[in-house]
């Protein structure tokens, strides 16, 4: 079966500090997709980024980075110079390819304020 | 259209009642899917169309529930006689490609808030 787990309920920063959200999860399968999602206020779900079990290498994109390490199980999401625009929820998510790969499995969310 | 798009925003039921929740998912989009978000929680799986049909219900938590996707393109996710535990957010999200694939990202909808009393 497939578990991830989002410790963190919710944190709160100041503007301009950095933050990271961390990311478990837990597969037996060799062959897997990790994405995170940002769901604001409005409700819908943000696809940010995917990363294949395979492919290893660290990404960044603007303010954002994440971390992917296999040895540990996890899939951390660091936002550099947080702003207000910044505060959502955040969900970690996996897929994998037994049984056709139908379904993501998310992470119960972290709730992310950044205030002035 | 541009994006994923589902009606009513909101939703309220009395206990009983029957509802039905629509998706449109994005123009051309082959995998349609339904996700069920209780408060405070991350979705869960409900159904998953491939084109008209649909090939995993395993998320579905009962009978009462039911989905359909007639010509491949829109969505009908329809709750029969509503309990208070069917209170939530129900997401629809369409990708691209066979979802077998598994690189795939899914597009999500803004969700539809039911609200059972």
């Amino acid at each position: 079966a497939q578990k991830v787990t989002q410790a963190q309920t919710e944190i709160s920063v100041v503007e301009k500090e950095d933050v990271t959200l961390d990311c478990v999860y837990e597969t037996r399968d060799t062959t897997y997709y990790l994405f995170w999602y940002k769901q604001p206020p409005s409700g819908e779900l943000v696809f940010l980024i995917r990363r294949n079990s395979f492919d290893e290498q660290n990404e960044i994109s603007g303010r954002y980075s994440w971390n992917f390490q296999k040895s540990t199980s996890s899939f951390n999401f660091t936002i550099t110079a947080s702003q207000v625009v910044d505060s959502a929820v955040y969900f970690c998510a996996l897929r994998t390819v037994t049984g056709g790969g139908n379904k993501l499995t998310f992470g119960t969310g972290t709730q992310l304020k950044v205030e002035l | 259209g541009a994006g994923v798009s589902q009606s009513p925003r909101y939703k309220v039921a009395k206990r009983g009642q029957d509802v039905a929740l629509r998706c449109d998912p994005i123009s051309g989009h082959v995998s349609l899917f339904w996700y069920q978000q209780a408060l405070g929680q991350g979705p869960e799986f409900l159904t998953y169309f491939q084109n008209e049909a649909q090939l995993d219900k395993s998320g579905l938590p009962s009978d009462r529930f039911f989905a359909e996707r007639p010509e491949g393109s829109v969505s009908t996710l329809k709750i029969q006689r509503t309990q208070q535990e069917d209170s939530a957010v129900y997401l629809c999200a369409s990708s691209t490609r066979v979802a077998a694939r598994g690189r795939t990202e899914a597009f999500f909808g803004q969700g539809t808030r039911l609200t059972v009393v």
